[in-house]
């Protein structure tokens, strides 16, 4: 059974459309994540949650919206895509100092 | 700031031992990581070290860490094949924002 499960993996798009991608963790973990990676492989956060609670908020464009439903799931839906939002989208969780577990990755394309 | 530097590329021969270096800025941060991530796959956390140890030892893998300099290392015994993928090294401020700040990786090519 996958600990943290992100999908789509693979995600191709045009400009302007808007779309989401959803993230479960079945570890029982009360905080989870989404992070970015950029073309050089450079990690950076985005939100953070802790019990369906937002707390970090990192300096992202507000057509990005977290969605936390229950603290097992944490989807992240991007309205308006744009050429700059290509990345590899990473989905996290952890409990306090047990170190992040993270998903497989969803590799979003915008053409 | 918050960059947590790495050297970008390691070249090492099969059966060598293998060194990668990182420096945090944080001072305060009470545990330190390393994650490996394979091609097309997500991070993997590999070891960690809490603050108030300067080594750690887990099978091939050695921690150190120099709280004054700042400096984590990760020492891969023996290496193979299979440990070619990236390093990260991440620190974990104790501001108690659960942020991870991650190191800018070192991309580990191991040559048969």
């Amino acid at each position: 059974d996958t600990a943290v499960s992100q999908t789509p993996k693979y995600l191709v798009t045009q400009m302007g459309n808007d779309k989401s991608i959803k993230c479960e963790q079945n570890l029982g973990h009360d905080t989870m994540y989404w992070y970015k990676q950029d073309s050089k492989k450079f990690l950076k956060i985005m939100f953070s949650y802790n019990n369906k609670e937002l707390i970090i908020n990192e300096t992202v464009p507000n057509r990005f919206s977290p969605k936390s439903p229950d603290k097992a799931h944490l989807n992240l839906h991007i309205n308006s895509l744009e050429l700059g939002d290509s990345a590899v989208y990473f989905c996290a969780s952890s409990q306090t100092g047990s170190g992040y577990t993270f998903g497989s990755g969803t590799r979003l394309t915008v053409v | 700031g918050e960059d947590v530097e790495q050297s970008l590329f390691l070249s090492v021969r099969e059966g060598d031992s293998s060194v990668i270096n990182c420096t945090y800025t944080d001072s305060s941060s009470t545990y330190l990581y390393w994650y490996k991530q394979e091609p097309g796959a997500g991070l993997q956390l590999l070891t960690y070290i809490f603050s108030n140890m300067d080594m750690k030892q887990d099978q091939r893998l050695t921690v150190l860490l120099n709280k004054k300099d700042k400096h984590l290392s990760l020492r891969i015994a023996d290496t193979q094949t299979g440990d070619s993928a990236i390093y990260f090294c991440a620190e974990s401020p104790t501001s108690g924002t659960y942020k991870y700040i991650f190191g800018t990786g070192t991309r580990l090519k191991v040559l048969a």
